[in-house]
């Protein structure tokens, strides 16, 4: 069981929004940054928002992250076939004195 | 641009240790910029931090990993090391090194396989 709880599976059809979500505690989310990571199969991870809602260079605006309380999430806007991955949300948990992943979430594109 | 680029046997013995090495191109492992991770993910599962150093030599280790885990940095090969003792099936998984300036993985490595079987 992951610290970070995050949906199995979501999904949508191309150009429409959708939202992952990352649920944690004090310990996590609600009191450090939450990171969200694009994985595709075959390929390393990508950092995709950074500091709760901030992206690295390069990452098309259609990303966005936002943080509240013990929760967050990222939305898809306009959504890609190329968006099709798996997401995953990871944080710093003061508790256990380490990095926690969610479980990670499937994104398909119908 | 940093890079980074994994290293390690491949096929590992139940309860032997497994070595792995990241080798970092582009910048020194010196500049006290970066945290240096190791992260893996077991086949179909998620991705599970296992610990990070810092260039002072400081770590942090996941707790569930912490007694069999072992992280080290070669400044004169520009390398950090993952070394984790008593390895089972479970422990079969990619591995990817990681670096970031705080508790994000900004940069990656293509990731090992590493497989324990006899």
């Amino acid at each position: 069981q992951s610290v970070l709880t995050q949906p199995p599976s979501a999904s949508g059809t191309p150009g429409q929004r959708v939202t992952i979500s990352c649920s944690g505690s004090s310990s996590n989310i609600g009191s450090n940054y939450i990171y969200w990571y694009q994985h595709l199969p075959g390929t390393a991870p990508k950092l995709l928002i950074y500091r709760n809602n901030q992206r690295p260079s390069g990452v098309p605006d259609r990303f966005s992250g936002s943080k509240s309380g013990t929760s967050a999430s990222l939305a898809i806007s306009g959504l890609r076939s190329e968006d099709e991955a798996d997401y995953y949300c990871a944080t710093w948990d003061d508790t256990l004195s380490g990095v926690v992943f969610g479980g990670g979430t499937k994104l398909t594109v119908l | 641009q940093v890079q980074l680029q994994e290293s390690g046997p491949g096929l590992v013995k139940p309860s032997q240790t497994l070595s792995l090495t990241c080798t970092v191109s582009g910048g020194s492992i010196s500049s006290g910029i970066y945290y240096w991770s190791w992260i893996r993910q077991p086949a179909g599962k998620g991705l599970e931090w296992i610990g990070r150093i810092y260039i002072s030599g400081s770590t942090n280790y996941n707790p569930s990993l912490k007694s069999r885990v072992t992280m080290s940095v070669d400044t004169s090969k520009n390398q950090f090391s993952l070394k984790l003792s008593s390895v089972t099936a479970a422990d079969t998984a990619v591995y990817y090194c990681a670096i970031g300036k705080g508790d994000e993985f900004d940069i990656w490595g293509q990731g090992t396989m590493l497989t324990v079987s006899s």
